[in-house]
């Protein structure tokens, strides 16, 4: 059972491009979460989404950051017209749809780096 | 905002036994402990999670006192490998609700 693979596992950008992270949970997970880690810094939650269905997004900067989870294939995380601070590693989790205190899986991230 | 407290950094000599403190002391009584690690700029790890009682599985145990206001996880034979930062989280089960990650605990093995 594969775990979250996300990628790229770099992705360098110009500014003002756009960048498209993907995500693919485990299998059987329906719960997508997205976090971005600063260099040298913690964990901030972004998004979460179901499939279809964007659940708390209270952690999205307000422009240019949007997320999706559709019915098929993996979660997006597209960042438009990059800036040199965005330049961070965005890392994807997921979970199962029950209850029961599960843990989150983590995918090994995608560095972003912006030039 | 992070509901736990936790040292910022720890050293451990490698074999003997690694124990993370943490405080959540407004703990909720549906929310278990959950605790990560996050080894380099990796993603995080999974380690270990309880509601009240103690807990042990093949990587660490977890000790949660009665009160449950705080918890301590137990790395028995720390290795080089083990060095990380670990984070201790608080929340509901349901996968609803998502994890805050504060500062965590940088633990540093010592050869």
């Amino acid at each position: 059972n594969a775990g979250v693979m996300q990628n790229p596992r770099h992705l360098v950008r110009r500014r003002g491009q756009e960048a498209r992270l993907r995500c693919s949970p485990m299998k059987g997970h329906s719960h997508v979460y997205w976090y971005r880690q600063l260099p040298e810094e913690g964990l901030k939650f972004m998004v979460y989404l179901q499939k279809e269905n964007i659940i708390d997004e209270s952690g999205m900067p307000k422009e240019r950051f949007s997320a999706e989870f559709p019915k098929e294939g993996p979660s997006i995380l597209r960042i438009q017209q990059v800036v040199r601070g965005d330049s961070a590693a965005y890392f994807c989790a997921s979970s199962p749809r029950s209850r029961g205190g599960y843990g989150y899986t983590f995918g090994s991230g995608t560095r972003l780096t912006v030039v | 905002d992070a509901k736990t407290t936790q040292p910022t950094s720890m050293d451990c000599a490698e074999g003997r036994a690694a124990n993370l403190p943490c405080n959540h002391s407004t703990i909720s009584g549906n929310e278990y402990v959950y605790w990560y690690r996050q080894i380099h700029s990796q993603g995080p790890q999974y380690i270990i999670h309880g509601l009240k009682n103690n807990e042990t599985n093949e990587m660490a145990s977890l000790i949660i006192t009665e009160d449950r206001k705080s918890s301590t996880l137990i790395l028995p034979h720390a290795t080089l490998r083990d060095t990380a930062v670990y984070y201790c989280i608080v929340r509901p089960p349901s996968g609803t609700y998502k994890y805050i990650f504060g500062t965590g605990t940088r633990l540093k093995v010592l050869a």
